[in-house]
């Protein structure tokens, strides 16, 4: 079955820090651009960021750029969120996606990430 | 305050045609195409419309997209129960230079 899984999700202190996952299964994840959307419960979507098939292209928010940092491995057909310097306000529901805007999208069913002393 | 503009709620009964708008500016939705997803509780979203008006493979035909100038609507005719679910416009902003979703629309079907 074509799908992405998200993981890396957890509980985390002010200021710290977590690493996301995106593994694709049953499709090459190299081919597309790949997207971070976040969802805090209860409220809408949010863009976080995305990166193309090389990685020679990222675009960020400007409320998580010079903290989140993205990247891929094609060769294990992944694409990672770092997530530093996390604030209260990072808590939410995040799912990657590719081509996210194409006809072939495909989404993952997310990874709750909460920031909370 | 969101870049793109959407009503928060939106009613309409079975068979009904409803209509969604996504109101912008020119740095997105003047010079960039618009997705529509449609989001059932508790899922993840899912891609409705792509590129203005294009509907990818297993979408029905009673979803239909549409652009003029800086606004987009999503129509739904022949509205089914299982159509009740927020919706969302996605856009470029070539001036933030990253995507904005809308703030979405609730759908309820009476």
């Amino acid at each position: 079955e074509v799908q992405l899984v998200e993981s890396g999700g957890g509980l985390v202190q002010p200021g710290g820090s977590l690493r996301l996952s995106c593994a694709a299964s049953e499709f090459n994840l190299r081919n597309y651009w790949v997207t971070w959307v976040r969802q805090v419960p209860g409220r809408g979507l949010q863009w976080v960021a995305n990166i193309n098939q090389d990685g020679s292209k990222k675009y960020y928010v400007d409320s998580v750029r010079g903290r989140f940092t993205i990247s891929r491995d094609n060769t294990r057909n992944s694409v990672s969120l770092q997530m530093n310097s996390l604030r209260a306000e990072d808590t939410a529901l995040y799912y990657c996606s590719s081509a996210i805007a194409a006809a072939d999208s495909v989404w993952g069913q997310g990874t709750l990430v909460s920031v909370s002393s | 305050q969101s870049v793109l503009t959407q009503p928060p709620s939106a009613s309409g009964t079975p068979g009904q045609r409803v209509t969604f708008s996504c109101s912008g500016s020119s740095p997105n939705i003047g010079k960039n195409p618009v997705s529509w997803f449609q989001q059932l509780p508790g899922m993840a979203p899912q891609l409705l419309i792509y590129n203005d008006d294009q509907r990818p493979s297993g979408v029905p035909d009673r979803f239909s997209g549409s652009k003029s100038g800086t606004s987009a609507s999503l129509a739904i005719s022949g509205l089914q129960s299982e159509d009740e679910a927020d919706y969302y416009c996605l856009a470029w902003d070539n001036s933030l230079d990253f995507c904005v979703f809308g703030p979405g629309t609730q759908l309820t079907v009476l």
